[in-house]
């Protein structure tokens, strides 16, 4: 079956540091790989799509790479901030455009 | 303005209740979403409506049943609530299925269900 794992569930950095998250997933082929952030009691909010046939994309202070042969997509914020805390959750997307699953989320907490 | 919202916020019922929950996106888009937070935290997606007409149904009981009025309209109706069915349910919209040039979805703040 589809699977899809987030290193770990959390993350604590200091202020300024480079925070990586990593999402693997099994038993897919993705098409394009979806970046979401989300805060407690709210929604998921999109932030970074990368497409199978891109290595790295990038976004102000975020960095996105996808590995499909390890099967894996890296997720960095630079220079991170306190308001970088919160969740964030990969999910690979299929040739229709769906994301089917979610992985679960890594919570990164970054103190001042 | 709210692009995609939900009601109720909050869902506490008794199991073997009826309940729906609605959601509304004012953004103009063909394809809205279903999707189940479970207490593992995995997002998971239940039913999938473009322009009215169902194109997704993951393997979901019968006991949920999507209704789209309109577009800018996908309701959820649970019959006969379970134990199990406790848990945060987000509607979600996008432009369309747009294939290899990606479809960002809009989520909504989410639907906590709990059944007693």
């Amino acid at each position: 079956s589809q699977k899809i794992e987030q290193n770990s569930e959390a993350l604590n950095i200091q202020e300024g540091k480079t925070a990586t998250l990593t999402c693997n997933y099994t038993n897919y082929s993705p098409a394009y790989l979806q970046w979401y952030r989300q805060d407690p009691g709210r929604g998921p909010v999109f932030l970074l799509l990368i497409r199978e046939n891109e290595k790295e994309k990038r976004k102000e202070r975020l960095k996105v790479t996808f590995d499909t042969t390890l099967k894996q997509s890296l997720f960095h914020i630079t220079a991170s901030q306190p308001a970088d805390s919160a969740t964030y959750l990969c999910a690979p997307v299929n040739q229709a455009g769906t994301a089917l699953i979610f992985g679960k989320g890594t919570t990164l907490s970054v103190s001042s | 303005d709210t692009a995609v919202s939900q009601t109720p916020k909050y869902l506490v019922t008794q199991m073997g209740n009826d309940k729906s929950i609605k959601c509304e996106q004012n953004l103009g888009h063909d394809t809205m979403y279903w999707y189940k937070q479970d207490s593992k935290k995995f997002l998971k997606i239940m039913f999938s409506y473009n322009n009215k007409e169902l194109i997704i149904n993951e393997t979901v009981p019968n006991r949920f049943s999507p209704k789209s009025p309109d577009k800018a309209h996908l309701n959820l109706h649970i019959n006969s609530l379970e134990l199990g069915d406790s848990a945060v349910y987000f509607c979600a919209s996008s432009h369309g299925l747009a294939g290899p040039s990606g479809d960002t979805q809009y989520f909504g703040p989410g639907t906590r269900l709990t059944v007693l």
